[in-house]
């Protein structure tokens, strides 16, 4: 079955610590891969994405993550958190299947960074 | 401004009465979605719709129904068989497999 997985669901750190989410997924086939994000109050919004090319890809606010395909997995880090990266972050895969393009998102991790 | 914009923020809703979400993008997108959003659960797929006058079911679609009668828009509405539409809805589109832009969401209560 396709299936994004997220293990940590909360995670609470204070700033300047180094984050790391995780991210598996299960689908057969080429897939693209997001990582959105969702600030209080917020829309959900693209925080990265891989499509093809060089494994490690970086988005906005010095977040960035790698493609290990081996591993079917999609980690989100970030060497130092600030208070404001306080959101719920969500994994997302895509791919083409019976004629149509499919969206798996994840459960979420709830991020909260200590001041 | 290009963007999705939903209506209304919170509906409320009684029993037995069937309510619809707004959902209006310009960004000529002609995929549309329909999540709903639970606590813990992550983002479940109601509806989908990759052109107009057309649209599949996601994977939770009983209870709601959708309409694409235009490109910008795609309207949800949830209907007094759903039991438990308490959430959070979130609208968005895409080109057909690149990224999925989202609206502000609506909540539902009900009454």
């Amino acid at each position: 079955a396709q299936s994004v997985s997220q293990h940590n669901h909360h995670v609470i750190l204070s700033e300047a610590a180094s984050l790391e989410l995780g991210c598996n997924y299960s689908y057969g086939g080429t897939v693209n891969l997001f990582w959105y994000v969702q600030y209080p109050g917020q829309h959900l919004q693209l925080l990265l994405k891989y499509f093809s090319g060089d494994p490690l890809v970086k988005g906005i606010k010095g977040f960035e993550a790698e493609f290990i395909k081996s591993k079917f997995s999609f980690n989100l880090r970030k060497p130092s958190v600030q208070w404001s990266d306080t959101a719920e972050y969500f994994c997302a895969v895509n791919g083409f299947t019976s004629g149509t393009y499919k969206y798996i998102f994840g459960t979420g991790t709830r991020l909260k960074v200590l001041a | 401004d290009g963007g999705i914009t939903q209506s209304p923020k919170y509906l409320f809703r009684k029993e037995g009465q069937n309510v619809t979400l707004s959902c209006e993008q310009n960004l000529n997108h002609d995929a549309m979605y329909w999540y709903r959003q639970d606590p813990g659960q992550g983002l479940r797929l109601i509806y989908y719709s990759q052109i107009v006058n057309d649209f599949q079911k996601g994977d939770i679609a009983e209870g709601y129904s959708v309409s694409r009668e235009k490109k910008e828009s795609f309207p949800l509405t949830v209907t007094s068989a759903q039991k438990n539409p308490t959430a959070f809805y979130l609208c968005a589109s895409s080109i057909a497999g690149r990224t999925q832009y989202f609206g502000p969401g609506t909540r539902l209560l009900v009454l």
